[in-house]
C-alpha cells in the first residue's frame, strides 16, 4: 500500500533559520504529492504541490521538488518567521484513487 | 470563493450517542472527502463521495456512514459513539476526484 514518511519533530528555529523537513513515500504507479501545513485549532491548508516527477512546487518561500528516483517530496525555506510556526504533513495522492496518504507531521516553532 | 464549511465546530457527546457533522464544499466542487485526525493514529482516510456516490472507503467501522446530496454537501454520521472516536474530522472538497483537494477547518468531536 501507499505510505508517507517524514522526519520526526518538533523542530526549533531561530527566525531567519534554513527549515528542511524530509518526506520520503511508497507508491504503485506515480502519485501526486503534496504539502499541508496545519495551524493551531484550525484545518489544513494547503502549501504546495507537484504531480509528476521533477516538477517544483513553490508557495510563500517554501520549496519541493518531485524526486522519483529517490521517491522523496522533501520541504524546504531559506529564511523561516515566527508565523511559519505549524505543523506541516506531507501526503500522496494514488492516482488508482486519489485518496490522500498522509505521513505523520512534523511540528516546527519558530523562535524570535 | 468561500472555503469548505464545516458544522459544527465542536461537540461533546456521549458513549452511546450518535453524530452527525456537516460539510459544504467550495462552489463548484463535487468531490467531498472525509478524515479523522487523532494524536495517535495521525490522518486517516474515511470514505469519499462524488456525484452523491461513494467511490471510496477507508478502514473505518461500519458505524461510521456519509451521504452526499446533489448540491454537493455532505453528511457524515457516527452511531454508537466510542470513547475513541474523539477526534477532528476533517472535510476536504475538490472539483472532481483526481483534482488537489480543500479543506475546512474541522469539526471537533469529544465523546465523554
Amino acid at each position: 500500500g501507499n505510505s508517507v514518511t517524514q522526519m520526526e519533530g518538533p523542530v526549533t528555529l531561530s527566525e531567519e533559520a534554513f527549515l528542511t523537513i524530509n518526506c520520503t513515500y511508497t507508491a504503485t504507479g506515480y502519485p501526486s504529492l503534496f504539502w499541508y501545513v496545519q495551524y493551531p485549532g484550525e484545518g489544513l491548508q494547503l502549501l504546495l504541490k507537484a504531480t509528476k516527477a521533477d516538477d517544483k512546487g513553490s508557495n510563500k518561500g517554501f520549496e519541493a521538488t518531485y524526486r522519483k528516483e529517490t521517491t522523496s517530496f522533501h520541504l524546504e525555506k531559506g529564511s523561516v518567521q515566527v508565523s511559519d510556526s505549524a505543523v506541516y504533513f506531507c501526503a500522496l495522492s494514488d492516482r488508482s484513487d486519489y485518496k490522500l496518504s498522509f505521513g505523520a507531521g512534523t511540528t516546527v516553532t519558530v523562535r524570535a | 470563493k468561500a472555503g469548505v464549511t464545516q458544522t459544527p465546530r465542536y461537540l461533546i457527546k456521549t458513549r452511546g450517542q450518535q453524530v452527525t457533522l456537516s460539510c459544504s464544499p467550495i462552489s463548484g466542487h463535487r468531490s467531498v472527502s472525509w478524515y479523522q485526525q487523532t494524536p495517535g493514529q495521525g490522518l486517516q482516510f474515511l470514505f469519499e463521495y462524488f456525484s452523491e456516490t461513494q467511490r471510496n472507503k477507508g478502514n473505518f467501522p461500519g458505524r461510521f456512514s456519509g451521504r452526499q446530496f446533489s448540491n454537493s454537501r455532505s453528511e457524515m454520521n457516527v452511531s454508537t459513539l466510542e470513547l475513541g472516536d474523539s477526534a477532528l474530522y476533517l472535510c476536504a472538497s475538490s472539483l472532481v476526484p483526481q483534482e488537489t483537494q480543500y479543506f475546512g477547518p474541522g469539526t471537533r468531536l469529544l465523546v465523554l
